[in-house]
């Protein structure tokens, strides 16, 4: 099963941050959470991850609780090609490393 | 970053007929890879694991007669799908996993779209 929780769907107007929130509160010490999208008819694709500090790339910011049992995906300005299923997943990356998708949250950028 | 490559993106095959997968590492050598099927409107769920030089780790309730997982290279594992029957129309996707430093990133494949008729 999952660890982690997510909303079912989310909408968003085009050009303003969109936060996707994500329920993590059994998360080990060693496990780091990940975050993957998946646009329609494609392989998921990587967009960050963190441990215990925020971390941000090109794609988002990644906000995680002092307590992590919990963290918010940002994407800054979302665009159209946003929309897509936003999967969280907390895992240690490990060598035996597979990754177990929930149901993910379905982000629908609006114009 | 690091890049999957999966083929053929489509295929459409008879029922009763084989088809195979392919799912390329193409600038890492990646000892574990991951097949995984997804049908319509669900997540994502892990077939088997693709160990380089061994037996493939299934899943419980998937098939190892079935759907044959051949790891023969570093970069190289293929998936097949013997006497497909319409059930197994669905959307397959490779990972590979790929050291980085203390972790272990997965990359992912673009996933092909099986149409068994």
């Amino acid at each position: 099963d999952a660890k982690t929780t997510q909303p079912t769907s989310m909408d968003c107007a085009e050009g303003r941050a969109a936060n996707l929130p994500c329920n993590h509160s059994t998360i080990s010490g060693n496990e780091y959470v990940y975050w993957y999208r998946q646009i329609h008819s494609q392989g998921p694709q990587y967009i960050i991850h963190g441990l215990k500090n925020n971390e941000t790339n090109e794609m988002a910011s990644l906000i995680i609780t002092e307590d992590r049992k919990s963290s918010t995906l940002i994407l800054p300005h979302a665009t159209l090609r946003d929309t897509a299923v936003y999967y969280c997943i907390v895992d240690s990356g490990g060598s035996n490393y597979k990754l177990t998708f929930g149901k993910g949250t379905l982000l629908t950028v609006n114009p | 970053g690091a890049v999957v490559s999966q083929h053929p993106s489509r295929v459409i095959c008879k029922s009763g007929t084989s088809v195979k997968i392919e799912c390329r590492s193409l600038d890492f050598q990646a000892t574990t890879m991951f097949w995984y099927r997804q049908f319509p409107k669900q997540s994502l769920m892990l077939m088997a694991t693709s160990n380089e030089g061994s037996k493939a780790t299934y899943e419980q309730g998937v098939e190892k007669d079935k759907f044959l997982i051949n790891h023969a290279s570093l970069t190289l594992s293929t998936l097949t799908v013997t006497s497909a029957h319409p059930e197994d129309s669905s959307f397959y996707i490779c990972s590979a996993s790929s050291p980085q430093g203390q972790r272990t990133e997965a990359f992912f494949g673009q996933g092909t779209r099986l149409t068994v008729v």
